[in-house]
């Protein structure tokens, strides 16, 4: 069964510096695709980036960018330039390809961002 | 519409009572999952529909708990005998599944039961 685990339950940063969020997963299985979400405290669950397995190169949206080591099966999320608003839960999720396949969360790791 | 819609997006109930939660999907998506999330905690994993295949329901805590998805739209997911431990923000959300397989989340019903 493929597992998700985030290290990091909580992690502090200070406004402007880069902070990195740890994720790895477990699978023997060659085509999936990993997420990292946002929860901030008003609950709305937002997409911040998706990597799709099959890509080597990293996925960059914005000040959000991933480090995706497929051989030692990690995932980080790597803000740049930190804002208070990125003060939020934020979780890694996993998906194996093709349709029946469900979305599998790890714990979190709640983010606070310092003025 | 334009989001995932879920509704209500508060209800307070008594203890031994039944609830109901509405799931209103992204037309055209044909996954819907539902998630249960309590406080400051991770997201627990439910229930999965996916098209017309069988639900994957190997989350559902008990047999109190049950979901259905009419016509592959709506949802709604059902406790009977509400127990305090029920408690919790209860999360929708739906996908394309295939090659677009993000899934997008409404913004949740708190349920706390008294």
């Amino acid at each position: 069964a493929q597992t998700v685990t985030q290290s990091q339950p909580e992690m502090s940063v200070q406004e402007a510096e880069t902070v990195t969020l740890s994720c790895t997963y477990d699978t023997s299985e060659s085509n999936y695709y990993l997420f990292w979400y946002k929860q901030p405290p008003s609950r709305q669950m937002i997409l911040v980036i998706r990597q799709e397995a099959y890509k080597q190169q990293n996925a960059t949206e914005n000040r959000f960018s991933v480090n995706f080591q497929k051989a030692a099966k990690s995932f980080s999320l790597k803000i740049s330039d930190s804002q208070l608003g990125d003060t939020a839960m934020y979780f890694c999720a996993f998906k194996l390809g093709g349709a029946t396949n469900k979305l599998i969360f790890g714990t979190g790791t709640l983010l606070a961002v310092q003025p | 519409g334009a989001g995932v819609s879920q509704s209500p997006s508060n209800k307070v109930t008594e203890k031994g009572k039944d609830v109901e939660l509405r799931c209103d999907p992204i037309s055209g998506h044909t996954a819907l999952y539902w998630y249960r999330q309590s406080l400051g905690q991770g997201l627990e994993f439910l229930i999965y529909f996916q098209g017309n295949s069988a639900p994957d329901k190997s989350g559902l805590p008990s047999d109190r708990f049950s979901a259905e998805r009419t016509g592959g739209s709506v949802s709604t997911l059902t406790i009977q005998r509400t127990q305090q431990e029920d408690s919790a923000v209860y999360l929708c959300a739906s996908s394309l599944a295939g090659r677009v397989p993000e899934a997008f989340f409404g913004q949740g019903t708190r349920l706390t039961v008294v």
